[in-house]
């Protein structure tokens, strides 16, 4: 079993839409979660990140954590072209301030088209 | 805004030869990782490095590789004798401390074996 699983799509949403990507993973002891966006032929870009089960909101994007389920979650509200990218979720079973360094296992990536 | 950058964007090189990629950290990180994307794949960690030694390596980072830190601002990943498999996206993060932990990555540096 793969230790992080993400549908790579591609998923193509009208402008304005909510979307929704999402992450499950296998490895219970992984603790830290991010996502991350990549434009194509770039580096990855840290969106967001979060330590715990919950929601956390920054603008038009929400994380969600599931840990109980093994599942991550971005949302992204009023979606713009501009938002047009690989989404990656990246995790890790060691917090970076207990720990300094840490690697971090990614998803494949969800490739995001939003259409004007 | 501070970034971390790579060099060079692209690489090409013939089977068998010796590559270094380099990197430029964010001025005040201390802790640094390489990464490669194949094409295709998932983005996979390499290795990591601080205080002037490997923290971490994953089963992909063999005798093949080593990382230096030659001076205070740059970071190399070397490949001593290229295969066909490593043609790939490698790319190099860094991450601080006390609050700016976080990993931030590079542009990526292309490399082509031929």
């Amino acid at each position: 079993q793969k230790e992080v699983e993400q549908d790579p799509g591609p998923l193509s949403v009208p402008e304005g839409a909510i979307v929704s990507l999402n992450c499950t993973y296998s490895n219970s002891a992984f603790q830290y979660f991010m996502w991350y966006r990549q434009y194509s032929r770039k580096g990855p870009e840290l969106l967001m990140y979060t330590y715990s089960s919950g929601n956390k909101e920054d603008g038009r994007f929400t994380a969600q954590v599931d840990k109980s389920s093994k599942y991550i979650s971005l949302f992204i509200r009023d979606s713009q072209p501009s938002d047009s990218a690989t989404y990656l979720c990246a995790m890790s079973a060691t917090f970076p301030y207990e720990a300094g360094s840490y690697q971090l296992t990614f998803g494949k990536g969800t490739k995001l088209s939003v259409i004007p | 805004e501070p970034e971390v950058t790579q060099t060079p964007s692209h690489q090409v090189t013939q089977m068998g030869q010796e590559v270094i990629l380099r990197c430029v950290p964010i001025s005040n990180h201390l802790y640094f990782y390489w990464y490669r994307q194949i094409l295709g794949q998932k983005v996979e960690f390499l290795v990591s490095f601080y205080n002037n030694e490997i923290s971490e390596k994953s089963e992909i980072f063999d005798d093949q590789f080593s990382v230096e830190r030659p001076d205070g601002s740059n970071f190399t990943l070397k490949i001593r004798s290229t295969k066909l498999e490593d043609s790939a996206m490698y790319f190099c993060a860094s991450s601080g401390i006390g609050g700016d932990d976080e990993q931030y990555f590079g542009p990526g540096t292309r490399l082509t074996v031929t």
